[in-house]
């Protein structure tokens, strides 16, 4: 069963920054192209970032590119999601999904999400 | 960026009756290599994250019941529920995948009337 658990989602100040974490099992984690989609309070999804398999290719929103960096180890099978330059826009739920499908894809499979929070 | 329109904002239909959501494309999501639509469909339940229902704008995702089709006609696409149930309730989006930056719509709200 592909399992994928977030982790770093915190309460940060305007201007901080947070790194996400994102554990995936269940799957051959270096095969795939993985992504982070958000979801701000009471609102829809909002697609941030994909990453390739092997890290050589990442696309980003215009709202967070040279603001998030996205990253993966596939030794260690995780995903990650620095974020820098934080306001209160990018408060969410932050969700890891794995990526499947041609193109940009679409996601087969969801974390449960974790929270960050913008707020002075 | 291509943008995913979907009407109506909210639906109440009554349990064992059929519910349709639409979604509309301002551009093509057909690839002409394998005249596939790159487009799928998302079901969310409040606290949880969404789950794949169609891929390719009518292919159903495995373990989804045969209630839940996808359909489609140019830039036009369908998810219909033959008959709903009460589990059904939840907010749908639909998800372009032809090109980046990756889009969904809006969001449907699904409830029972």
């Amino acid at each position: 069963e592909v399992q994928l658990v977030e982790s770093g989602g915190n309460l940060v100040q305007p201007g901080g920054s947070l790194r996400l974490s994102c554990a995936g099992s269940g799957f051959v984690f270096g095969s795939h192209w993985m992504s982070w989609v958000r979801q701000a309070p009471g609102k829809g999804l909002e697609w941030v970032a994909n990453i390739k398999h092997d890290g050589s290719e990442k696309y980003y929103v215009d709202s967070v590119r040279g603001r998030f960096i996205i990253s993966r180890d596939n030794v260690k099978k995780s995903l990650y999601l620095q974020m820098n330059s934080l306001g209160a826009e990018d408060t969410a739920v932050y969700y890891c999904a794995r990526r499947s499908g041609g193109n940009s894809g679409y996601f087969a499979s969801w974390g449960q999400g974790t929270l960050v929070t913008v707020s002075s | 960026d291509i943008v995913m329109t979907q009407s109506p904002d909210s639906l109440a239909v009554s349990l064992g009756e059929r519910a349709t959501i639409n979604c509309k494309s301002s551009q093509s999501v057909l690839y002409s290599s394998n005249n596939k639509n790159y487009l799928a469909w998302y079901q969310q339940k409040p606290g949880l994250p969404p789950k794949l229902l169609i891929y390719w704008a009518s292919t159903r995702e495995s373990g989804v019941p045969d209630r839940f089709s996808g359909s489609e006609s140019g830039t036009d696409f369908t998810l219909t529920i033959s008959s709903l149930q009460a589990e059904d309730v939840a907010v749908y989006y639909c998800q372009q995948y032809y090109s980046y930056p990756i889009t969904f719509g809006q969001g449907t709200r699904l409830e029972i009337k």
